[in-house]
């Protein structure tokens, strides 16, 4: 089926980095939904973006819903252990919700 | 609420049994979907259930998976006869009429 292309596909980064990732669609969305996936869990919603241009943050996490509405970026300011996981953005033009491919972050104490 | 609640968590299957898996959506959700998740490909759209009645089944692989939603409070997913490429965690999700997604804890299914 038909997915976003995410990126990065993984990364190791130090704790109390910053993080940075991204996600592009060739179509339009109408909403941008950013999800978390613990091991052994299934995914949690983070953010949801609504309207291009949006700005949203909870917490650490800020994310945007491009302006072309093709896409959107998720950052993790000051990372820690705990947010190793993966992340993964949707695309919803409808209710078919469209995944991308994930983001897999591990945290180095 | 519990969230949604799918069983059993994991299941171990010989090649051509049949698998079932079972999903109770939240309460008052109008939307059911059926995900599957490999490193390979990802999260994977199966199926999706609209007021009990499915609406796009076009990421069902095959004829050996079905399907089905009797009420508003239960779904199930079926395999018939399963084999070792299923393996596979699946989820199920439910979200209301406006609103996003919530996932289950989803089913780790291994066939051998």
């Amino acid at each position: 089926g038909q997915q976003l292309n995410q990126s990065p596909q993984s990364m190791f980064i130090q704790e109390g980095e910053d993080v940075s990732m991204n996600c592009t669609s060739s179509s339009i969305f109408n909403t941008w939904l950013w999800y978390k996936q613990d091991p052994g869990e299934g995914p949690v919603l983070l953010i949801a973006l609504y309207k291009a241009g949006e700005l949203t943050s909870n917490g650490r996490l800020t994310a945007q819903f491009g302006i072309t509405r093709k896409d959107s970026f998720l950052n993790i300011s000051a990372s820690i252990p705990s947010d190793v996981g993966i992340y993964f953005c949707a695309g919803l033009p409808l209710y078919k919700y469209i995944f991308g491919t994930g983001t897999r972050l591990k945290v180095l104490a | 609420d519990a969230g949604v609640i799918q069983s059993p968590r994991h299941e171990v299957t010989e090649m051509g049994q049949e698998v079932t898996l079972r999903c109770k959506p939240i309460s008052g959700h109008d939307y059911l979907f059926w995900y599957r998740q490999t490193m390979m490909r990802g999260l994977e759209l199966l199926i999706y259930f609209n007021n009990n009645v499915p609406i796009d089944d076009s990421g069902m692989p095959e004829d050996r998976f079905s399907a089905k939603m009797p009420n508003a409070s239960f779904s199930t997913l079926k395999i018939q006869p399963s084999e070792p490429r299923d393996s596979a965690v699946y989820f199920c999700a439910s979200n209301p009429d406006r609103g996003h997604a919530f996932f289950g804890q989803g089913t780790r299914l291994t066939v051998v």
